[in-house]
């Protein structure tokens, strides 16, 4: 069972460009939604995260949307630059319990 | 520099050969936790460790062991290797604030 759904499962986008990353949720009891950010070789770091009481943190050119009622969340990146290529995996949890990871989203942006 | 270091990087085993993956972390974080990662199916949990002194299985802890030495170190054993655990570990410890921290990960082949 797929607690958290990410898509697409792949992602291209020119420099300059939106990248969009969405993840869907169905455990109300989600309270913590962080957004990992992993490049080859290495350990996934993480990128951002937002709580439910606020619907958009943004921070530089990331920005997480969050949509409670849908139970949807987001990771935007703005002018998209090839520094950003990466595989970036949004999460989910409960309380301070263990977060459950979506399967991940490969981004390549082009020059 | 403070974080999650994993030895060994890389490590080829052949099947029937048992092997411990080291985790060490100098943040004084009380929760550890190691995962597996595999081509599509983002990050999965095998053991954690909410303190020192306890363990618990995670999603997918068959052919696995752990041991929390102390706060700092949380190894990984696989007792008899198979051709199916050939993966990427990733260490990760997490303190008060709600992210993880992740090691650089380590590649093993069965073969």
């Amino acid at each position: 069972q797929q607690q958290v759904k990410q898509s697409p499962q792949s992602l291209i986008v020119q420099k300059g460009g939106i990248s969009i990353i969405n993840c869907a949720y169905e455990n109300t009891a989600f309270d913590y939604f962080p957004w990992y950010q992993q490049f080859p070789g290495k350990g996934p770091a993480l990128l951002i995260a937002i709580r439910p009481d606020v619907s958009e943190k943004k921070e530089g050119r990331f920005t997480i949307s969050f949509n409670k009622s849908a139970k949807q969340f987001s990771l935007h990146i703005m002018d998209s630059q090839p520094g950003d290529s990466a595989t970036y995996f949004c999460a989910a949890r409960p309380g301070s319990y263990i977060p459950t990871f979506g399967r991940g989203t490969s981004l390549i942006v082009h020059p | 520099n403070a974080g999650v270091t994993q030895t060994p990087k890389f490590q080829v085993l052949k099947t029937g050969q048992s092997m411990t993956l080291q985790c060490a972390q100098d943040m004084n974080h009380n929760s550890m936790y190691w995962y597996r990662q595999d081509p599509g199916m983002g990050l999965r949990l095998i053991y954690y460790s909410a303190s020192e002194g306890t363990t618990d299985k995670g999603e997918v802890p068959n052919g696995y062991n752990v041991s929390r030495l102390n706060k700092r170190e949380f190894s990984l054993r696989l007792e008899s290797a198979a051709p199916s655990q050939t993966s990427v570990y990733f260490c990760a410890s997490r303190g008060r604030d709600y992210g993880y921290t992740f090691g650089s990960g380590t590649r093993l082949t069965v073969v």
